[in-house]
């Protein structure tokens, strides 16, 4: 099952605009963490942020963390026709012994010029 | 370094009969995890391995099986293949079993028809 929700569901925007995408989860977590994926390819890393931290940053990326209201949210600034792809985030819920993580359904972000 | 390599990357495979995907992790990284992408929606774990033990299953029937070898490489199995089989197939690896992120390969391709 899914753990969560990413929304919106699909986003369109220009090149240069600032897309945000939320996430939210349903149980406690280690960390949270952020993945893209280019046309139903391989996911590639993006940012992780542990849940003792409320906001990270990677270049043009910005993430936040609110424990409290289970969300995030990844901000990408100054888009890109190449940033176009489905942007997932995943829980990792996990004690220690072993790592699952839950994906949430993705965002799918279209960048126009 | 190479990253994350499986193969093949496309199957055609008919109901009822066996499937092996293969995946090589990351040299240096000794947890590899398995996870199934069905179009639209976001991965599912199946299983993680490290250092050739089974530490986490998700919530797959028995048809589906996995295995680590000592140079870390992986199989993952899939017996009496039905119809909603049908998905992209991940393999990720990481350099520990837990929290930390996780490197995905291109994914395998499985039609079954």
């Amino acid at each position: 099952s899914q753990q969560g929700e990413e929304d919106p569901q699909a986003l369109s925007i220009q090149e240069g605009e600032n897309a945000t995408m939320n996430c939210s989860y349903k149980t406690s977590i280690n960390n949270l963490q952020w993945y893209r994926q280019n046309s139903g390819r391989g996911l590639v890393h993006l940012i992780l942020i542990r849940s003792n931290e409320r906001e990270k940053h990677s270049g043009r990326l910005r993430v936040t963390l609110d424990t409290s209201k289970k969300s995030s949210s990844l901000l990408i600034t100054a888009s890109r026709a190449a940033d176009t792809a489905s942007y997932f985030c995943a829980t990792d819920a996990n004690t220690g012994t072993a790592s699952k993580l839950t994906f949430g359904t993705g965002t799918r972000l279209q960048v126009t010029l | 370094d190479a990253g994350v390599t499986q193969s093949p990357t496309h199957l055609i495979k008919t109901r009822g009969q066996h499937v092996t995907l293969r995946c090589s992790p990351i040299s240096g990284h000794k947890s590899v995890s398995w996870y199934q992408q069905v179009l639209g929606q976001g991965p599912q774990f199946i299983f993680q391995y490290y250092e050739k033990e089974e530490r986490g299953r998700g919530n797959f029937p028995d048809r589906f099986s996995a295995r680590q070898f000592p140079n870390y490489s992986s199989e993952l199995n899939v017996n009496a293949l039905l119809l909603g089989d049908s998905a992209l197939y991940l393999c990720a690896s990481s350099w520990i079993v837990a929290r930390t992120e996780a490197f995905f390969g291109q994914g395998t391709r499985l039609t079954v028809v």
